[in-house]
């Protein structure tokens, strides 16, 4: 069974500075899917970035980038100029290419200080 | 304009007690997830349906039954709720027809106590 593992609860940054999360995976597929969600104090689920193991390069949306590396099993997230309304817990997770299964890391609380 | 909706978003109730938690979409997508969180452990898959007809257990199915009434309805029910079942519930949806990578989309969370 696949198993994703954040090894960070909590992690804390600056504003406009740059913060790393890490998200391990275990697999032995060769084509799957990559996510990261965001969770603000609302609750919602947010999609921030995605990734597909097929694609060497990697995924970036605005100020959040990963770092993906397939050999590795590690898909870290990178968040540029981090602002107050970045502060959220963020899962990683995984998805099969042949499924719709999303199987989550445990979370990492992320606070953003002034 | 919620595309996925929960009710209720907070209930507590007692052990033993019944209780369903209902999830609908406008999205008009055909897969329909439950999962549960808590803290420590992030969001585990309960049950999932690809279609009206197609039901199917997730990780941690046990103490839970779903129906899924139509395409845009799927709910969860405890049959008789107990103390560890206290959780946050999330229904997600996706589109089997999109090809971004089967995003799922979420609803608000169902934050349930059991006492």
């Amino acid at each position: 069974a696949q198993t994703v593992t954040q090894s960070q609860p909590e992690m804390s940054v600056q504003e406009a500075e740059t913060v790393t999360l890490s998200c391990t995976y275990d697999t032995s597929e060769s084509d799957y899917y990559l996510f990261w969600y965001k969770q603000p104090p609302s609750r919602q689920m947010i999609l921030v970035i995605r990734q597909e193991a097929y694609k060497q390069q990697n995924a970036t949306e605005n100020r959040f980038s990963v770092n993906f590396q397939k050999a590795a099993k590690s898909f870290s997230l990178k968040i540029s100029d981090s602002q107050l309304g970045d502060a959220a817990m963020y899962f990683c997770a995984y998805r099969e290419t042949s499924g719709s299964r999303l199987t989550f890391g445990e979370g990492t609380q992320l606070t953003v200080n002034p | 304009d919620a595309d996925v909706t929960q009710t209720p978003r907070n209930r507590i109730t007692k052990t033993g007690k019944r209780i369903m938690l209902e999830c609908s979409q406008t999205k008009g997508h055909d897969r329909m997830y439950w999962y549960r969180q808590d803290p420590g452990l992030g969001l585990r898959l309960i049950y999932y349906s690809f279609d009206v007809k197609d039901i199917n257990k997730g990780e941690i199915s046990d103490g839970y039954s779903v129906s899924r009434q139509a395409q845009a309805k799927f709910s969860l029910s405890l049959e008789s709720a107990i103390p560890n079942q206290t959780a946050l519930y999330f229904c997600a949806t996706s589109d089997r027809n999109r090809d971004l990578g089967d995003e799922q989309f979420f609803g608000p969370g169902t934050r349930l106590t059991v006492l």
